[in-house]
């Protein structure tokens, strides 16, 4: 089945440490994208990738860093700069050819211990 | 700055009755539009989608209207079933090419909540 890959489900931080979330797809979509919810909020853009090694900054990307060096891969990492990691972290993908919706992974919950 | 606005937090509709979920935004430069389903801990799931040139789109028990004008979009499920309970967002995004095309940009959310 085709679709898109979070893991780990629940990730808990200690503060000071960076840690990386994964998101692997295997739809053969071009763009891929990170978005942060909080409660009773709406999805905030992270960053965004388009391309293979290309990647764009989105609302709110400090704190936060990212790779594509694969096409099926868009891992990203929260760094110690980010002062409120304690999130849901959500990633996309979508087919990069007209108007198609972005199609979600099921979300990786964050936490600070 | 809110470009795409859920005024409302919450809904509660009968089983078998119409769902309405209404949506603003601002951006006249938002050509696409798009409704997600989401329940609590999972991935948004891609409802219906409508193109700037449309009025209308309906997909099953559900459509979307366009009002280009008053810059509205509403979401119709009918009937409404209790499997339909989940927080429904309205995204918008403007089709170019280049660097930030298709970008969406989120609603708050509404809960929706039918009950049996």
């Amino acid at each position: 089945d085709g679709g898109i890959t979070q893991s780990p489900k629940y990730l808990f931080r200690k503060e000071g440490q960076n840690v990386t979330l994964s998101c692997e797809q295997n739809l053969n979509h071009d763009a891929m994208y990170w978005y942060r919810q909080d409660p009773g909020q709406g999805l905030r853009l992270i960053y965004y990738s388009q391309i293979v090694n290309d990647f764009q900054k989105g609302d709110i990307a400090e704190g936060y860093s990212v790779s594509r060096e694969k096409k099926e891969s868009f891992p990203l990492t929260v760094t110690s700069a980010q002062k409120n990691p304690t999130a849901f972290y959500l990633c996309a993908s979508r087919k990069e050819r007209g108007n198609q919706p972005q199609h979600f992974g099921d979300g990786t919950r964050l936490s600070i211990l | 700055d809110q470009q795409v606005k859920q005024n409302s937090p919450s809904l509660s509709v009968q089983e078998g009755r119409i769902s309405i979920l209404n949506c603003d935004y601002t951006n006249s430069m938002f050509d696409y539009f798009l409704w997600y389903k989401k329940y609590p801990a999972e991935g948004p799931t891609f409802l219906i989608s409508i193109s700037s040139i449309k009025d209308k789109n309906e997909d099953g028990r559900f459509t979307v209207f366009l009002n280009k004008s008053a810059k509205h979009l509403s979401l119709h499920i009918v009937p409404s079933q209790p499997g339909d309970s989940a927080v429904y967002f309205c995204a918008a995004s403007r089709t170019y090419s280049g660097a930030g095309s298709y970008q969406l940009t989120f609603g708050k959310g509404t809960k929706l909540s039918v009950i049996p």
